[in-house]
């Protein structure tokens, strides 16, 4: 089966350094998305990687390990505004994107 | 960046009437549009997927008789929540993907529509 696998929840401090891991089974792979969801609203598209490596925009940057099934999402010099869920999106053979359950980030003073 | 509208971005209605969400991409041409349903705390739950001039494909517990999705135009889709109900109480998002543009076929979503059943 499909699935995509991402922590619930995590907690770190105004500042600091935050790595959000996720892995992944699709049927195929056609790449894997992060977006940033804040509470009652749309989710907005952070980044995409298809190949293995570092992929950064600014204070984000995405990994990916293809052989591994595994991705993460570091976010750096954290901001208050950055309390938000991420979600995690595996596109499969069928380029359908296959959702994790999202990981609740809460940015403490 | 692509945008996508959706309108109404919240609406409460009575038991057993019908509600529908238009969603339109504003400044590109979407052949596939995504319905999704959120429930609080939860991740998002695609309910179908719209094809231009074709009919929807409907994820699996998903009833098409009950959530009509109409993709009339490469700008606009519509969902029709039949005969809601208090359990259809949920925030209703669609996506669009822009694959004319030079991305990879990312989703753009919509705001959202918060649809409360009384």
């Amino acid at each position: 089966g499909q699935n995509i696998d991402q922590p619930t929840e995590m907690t770190a401090t105004e500042g600091a350094i935050v790595q959000i891991n996720c892995t992944y089974q699709t049927s195929g792979f056609n790449g894997l998305f992060w977006y940033q969801q804040h509470a009652g609203e749309a989710p907005t598209f952070l980044s995409y990687n298809v190949l293995d490596g570092l992929e950064e925009k600014g204070r984000f940057s995405s990994f990916l390990s293809r052989s591994k099934g595994y991705s993460y999402l570091l976010l750096k010099e954290l901001q208050m505004k950055d309390s938000a869920s991420y979600l995690c999106a595996g596109k499969d053979s069928n380029y359908q994107l296959i959702w994790g359950a999202g990981t609740k980030l809460i940015i403490k003073p | 960046g692509a945008v996508v509208s959706q309108h109404p971005s919240w609406v409460i209605c009575k038991s057993g009437t019908s509600v529908k969400i238009e969603c339109r991409s504003l400044d590109f041409q979407a052949t596939t549009m995504f319905w999704y349903r959120q429930f609080p705390k939860q991740s998002l739950m695609l309910m179908a997927t719209s094809n231009e001039g074709s009919k929807a494909t409907y994820e699996q517990g998903v009833e098409k008789d009950k959530f009509l999705i109409n993709h009339a135009s490469l700008t606009l889709s519509t969902l029709t929540v039949t005969s809601a109900h208090p359990e259809d109480s949920s925030f209703y998002i669609c996506s669009a993907r822009d694959l004319g543009s030079a991305g990879f076929g990312e989703q753009f979503f919509g705001p959202g529509t918060r649809l409360t059943v009384l």
